[in-house]
């Protein structure tokens, strides 16, 4: 069974301490992992799709990076309006529906 | 061009009447997908439907639940008799063949 782990569960930061949240995955052909961003009351908000081991995307202050099992989101330099619930997912090779993780909730202190 | 239209944004239900939640897919997108989220859990997959067909419906109750997305109009989550438990916040996505989601702002069921 396809499966999302993401950790830690939430995180705080001071404005400006770089970190990185993880995503562990187990999935039977990997066709797409997704970052999202999720704010309160809001939907989830596409920030990234990486396809293969060794893939990387840059987003201002984010990169999020990919391996066979896992993916990490970095966020350099963070500031107060980065703060949010960071939703990890994948999608496999046998069906077009995507599974998430539970997220991350970060949030970034002034 | 709009994004995902979700409407209502807010639906409040007695115990034991029927909800239904309206989505309209962006522009050009033929998927389309629900789920639901409680408080401190991820997204859960409900169903995905294409026009007029429902793809994969794994995700929903055996019970009560049904989805449609017809020819013409938004796609239709409907809840029968709804309990308590159903309260939730309600996601459609839609999204091209293989591509990214792109979410809607959700209803926010609450039964009472």
């Amino acid at each position: 069974e396809d499966q999302v782990t993401q950790s830690p569960e939430a995180l705080r930061l001071q404005e400006g301490e770089s970190s990185s949240l993880n995503c562990s995955y187990t999935v039977s052909g990997l066709r797409g992992l997704f970052w999202y961003r999720q704010d309160p009351g809001k939907g989830p908000e596409f920030l990234f799709t990486l396809y293969s081991a060794g893939e990387e995307k840059e987003k201002e202050r984010l990169k999020a990076t990919l391996t066979k099992k896992e993916s990490f989101l970095h966020i350099t330099a963070p500031k107060p309006e980065d703060s949010a619930t960071y939703l990890c997912a994948v999608r496999n090779d046998r069906d077009d529906k995507i599974i998430f993780g539970k997220g991350t909730r970060l949030h970034i202190l002034p | 061009n709009a994004g995902v239209m979700q409407n209502p944004r807010h639906l409040v239900r007695r115990r034991g009447q029927e909800a239904r939640l309206r989505c309209s897919p962006m522009k050009g997108h033929s998927h389309v997908y629900w789920y639901r989220q409680l408080p401190e859990e991820g997204l859960k997959f409900m169903v995905y439907l294409q026009k007029e067909n429902i793809i994969d419906e794994s995700g929903m109750p055996k019970e009560r639940f049904s989805a449609e997305f017809p020819k013409e109009g938004p796609s239709i989550l409907r809840i029968q008799q709804v309990v308590r438990g159903d309260s939730a916040a309600y996601f459609c996505a839609s999204s091209p063949q293989m591509g990214s989601y792109t979410f809607g702002s959700g209803t926010r069921l609450t039964v009472v």
